[in-house]
């Protein structure tokens, strides 16, 4: 089946480190995203990508580093710069990065801070 | 400045009855409005959606009505069943492109059925 798979679900973080979350989807799609939810927070975009090779940043992009070197790929780098970076992280994606289609979104990684 | 905003966290309704969750925009720009539903450690799904020129949508139990001079929208679940338990997200959509810069979210409101 078609879908976008985010893993790992869980992942811990020691302060000062880097971790890479991981996106990837077989719906063909040229446009993915990256979203953080915190508790009681709507989803807000990180960074997205319309094409491969090619990334913009979103509303909150500061800490975070994103790569589109496949189009089925688009990992994310919470960086030691991310002052606060435990929440639960969604990556979308849909076929085009305009109109009125909907994100399909993955399940979502959630990252916590040790 | 938040432009699409779910002023209910939560909002509980009796098995059977009708849930009604409602949404409110700032931006008259807005052309295209989606609901999405969330279960706990799963993504988003979309639901239903509406275009800025239509003021209703219905797709089986879901109806969406739309009222532009307001600027609010609500989903109308009916009959509600103990699955619908689950967090409702309002999205919207501008047309400059329609991309990922004109998709804004609300917060969401938790949908509690009791049995």
């Amino acid at each position: 089946d078609g879908g976008i798979t985010q893993s790992p679900k869980y992942l811990f973080r020691k302060e000062g480190q880097n971790v890479t979350l991981s996106c990837e989807q077989n719906l063909n799609h040229d446009a993915m995203y990256w979203y953080r939810q915190d508790p009681g927070q709507g989803l807000r975009l990180i960074y997205y990508s319309q094409i491969v090779n090619d990334f913009q940043k979103g509303d909150i992009a500061e800490g975070y580093s994103v790569s589109r070197e496949k189009k089925e790929s688009f990992p994310l780098t919470v960086t030691s710069a991310q002052k606060n970076p435990t929440a639960f992280y969604l990556c979308a994606s849909r076929k085009e990065d305009k109109g009125n289609q909907p994100q399909h979104f993955g399940d979502g990684t959630r990252l916590s801070i040790l | 400045d938040q432009q699409v905003k779910q002023n209910s966290p939560s909002l509980s309704v009796q098995e059977g009855r009708i849930s009604i969750l409602n949404c409110d925009y700032t931006n008259s720009m807005f052309d295209y409005f989606l609901w999405y539903k969330k279960y706990p450690a799963e993504g988003p799904t979309f639901l239903i959606s509406i275009s800025s020129i239509k003021d209703k949508n219905e797709d089986g139990r879901f109806t969406v009505f739309l009222n532009k001079s307001a600027k609010h929208l609500s989903l109308h679940i009916v009959p509600s069943q103990p699955g619908d338990s689950a967090v409702y997200f309002c999205a919207a959509i501008r047309y400059s492109g329609g991309g990922a810069d004109g998709l804004t979210f609300g917060k969401g409101t938790h949908l509690i059925i009791q049995p």
